[in-house]
């Protein structure tokens, strides 16, 4: 499979743990974000990386979340002394793009299945 | 405001219904749209650009009215396979390469 891969696909932690989600994009993607979606809402952008700069960070993303590309390849997003609250859909999408952080090609964002976290 | 809007529903239609929906957004500046489709518990998928001179896939149609900032998707004969939430998408370019999706629409096509 050649898509976009996610793991863990479900992660069930304790309120106050810190969990870790990984996401491997397609392999000639550039570009690579971070979106959480709730029961009943439309996902929602948390941040994204160009190779392997963290080009733009949603208000959402509080000083708890943080994620990181390394290698420009996969990237991972850790939540910190999560909380109920936190319990949601993590979905990371990838595509390729050309050009800086303005108007810029850009093309169609493929979205990996998901990590879905609850927090007990 | 919401920076993009839609109408929950849901919508339970027959099979063979002509069904449409509606998507408002807020920022003016917004270049480019989408409508996505997802499935229950699976990611979002791309259904469809939508272009200022309106655009057709089959049996799904597209509208952007940039004056009004109203998008639009139509679907004909519609099949049991077209239940999903239909989620309308904006990509605010300037800046950020980043989706606003809508809280999405769901479908459900009744036998």
């Amino acid at each position: 499979d050649t898509g976009v891969s996610q793991n863990p696909r479900h992660k069930i932690t304790k309120r106050g743990q810190n969990v870790t989600f990984r996401c491997d994009p397609i392999s000639e993607h550039n570009r690579l974000y971070w979106y959480r979606q709730t029961l009943g809402q439309g996902p929602e952008f948390l941040t994204y990386f160009q190779n392997e700069a963290q080009l733009e960070k949603s208000r959402l993303l509080s000083d708890r979340f943080s994620a990181e590309r390394p290698k420009g390849s996969f990237s991972t997003l850790e939540i910190q002394r999560t909380e109920q609250g936190d319990s949601a859909m993590y979905l990371c999408a990838s595509s390729f793009g050309i050009g800086g952080t303005g108007v810029s090609g850009s093309y169609e964002q493929y979205f990996g299945p998901g990590t879905r976290l609850t927090v007990t | 405001r919401k920076e993009v809007e839609q109408d929950p529903g849901p919508f339970n239609v027959p099979e063979g219904a002509t069904v449409a929906f509606n998507c408002t957004y807020s920022n003016s500046a917004s270049q480019s749209f989408f409508w996505y489709r997802q499935d229950c518990r699976k990611e979002p998928k791309l259904l469809m650009s939508v272009y200022s001179s309106g655009n057709e896939d089959g049996r799904f149609t597209a509208q952007l009215n940039r004056a009004s900032q109203y998008i639009s998707l139509l679907i004909r004969d519609s099949k049991l396979s077209d239940s999903a939430t239909y989620l309308c998408v904006v990509n605010l370019i300037q800046g950020a390469q980043k989706l606003v999706f809508g809280q999405g629409t769901r479908l459900t096509i009744n036998p």
